[in-house]
């Protein structure tokens, strides 16, 4: 079965690069949300998108923005990279419809230098 | 965290025992559900549970909720040391926040 694809999986870059990160979610799938991860951390809500549209926004930086394509897929962008930036960021998917149980990627594991 | 706190944050235990998970949460809920990550990787569900139940098997899996305390527990059964990982509950209010997570590790 098709699952939550995320890519790069891993990138290094720069102080005050920029990164954007990318996400596919199960076909059909209506939401997608992005954690991010630290070391050690448990994960910290972003942002979501339902059919397309923010539906809601948590611990995102402003350097930080975030779209639903009309394909469904979507991509994190993340300007004037910090080091604290350095984690690991989750993509997630589920169905709106009854709130069931979200599907992770594998991640991408970011490192600031 | 964004949510809630669960106890304890580390847990060992010899192959063949019960390993017990807590939860706390904050706000009203839709459901809660356990996951399981595995170092590094993505985070697998386990188990959901309705604000309406008050608890679930699934497997060597059970689930309590108390909705009158905001807790829930995770209790796994005849551990393996496959089951080392770190588990989180997560909570949807209408979005989903996770717990701070327990890391278990099963001695073989």
């Amino acid at each position: 079965a098709a699952g939550v694809i995320q890519s790069p999986r891993h990138l290094i870059k720069e102080k005050r690069e920029t990164a954007t990160l990318k996400c596919y979610p199960i076909p059909r799938h209506d939401t997608v949300y992005w954690y991010q991860q630290g070391p050690g951390q448990d994960p910290q809500f972003l942002i979501s998108f339902y059919e397309k549209m923010q539906s809601d926004k948590g611990s995102i930086p402003d350097r930080f923005s975030a779209q639903q394509f009309s394909d469904y897929h979507s991509e994190l962008n993340m300007s004037s990279l910090e080091l604290g930036d350095s984690a690991l960021y989750f993509c997630a998917s589920s169905k709106r419809t009854g709130n069931e149980k979200l599907f992770f990627g594998s991640g991408t594991q970011l490192s600031v230098l | 965290s964004q949510q809630g706190e669960e106890d304890p944050q580390a847990l060992s235990i010899q192959e063949g025992e019960n390993a017990t998970m807590n939860c706390s949460y904050k706000t009203s809920i839709n459901n809660l559900q356990w996951y399981r990550q595995n170092s590094g990787r993505g985070l697998v569900h386990l188990i959901l549970i309705r604000s309406n139940e008050r608890e679930k098997h699934s497997g060597r899996l059970r689930v309590t909720l108390d909705t009158s305390k905001k807790s829930s527990s995770l209790l796994i059964t005849a551990s393996r040391a496959a089951d080392t990982a770190s588990y989180f509950c997560a909570t949807d209010g209408g979005q989903f926040y996770f717990g701070t997570g327990t890391s278990l590790t099963v001695i073989p």
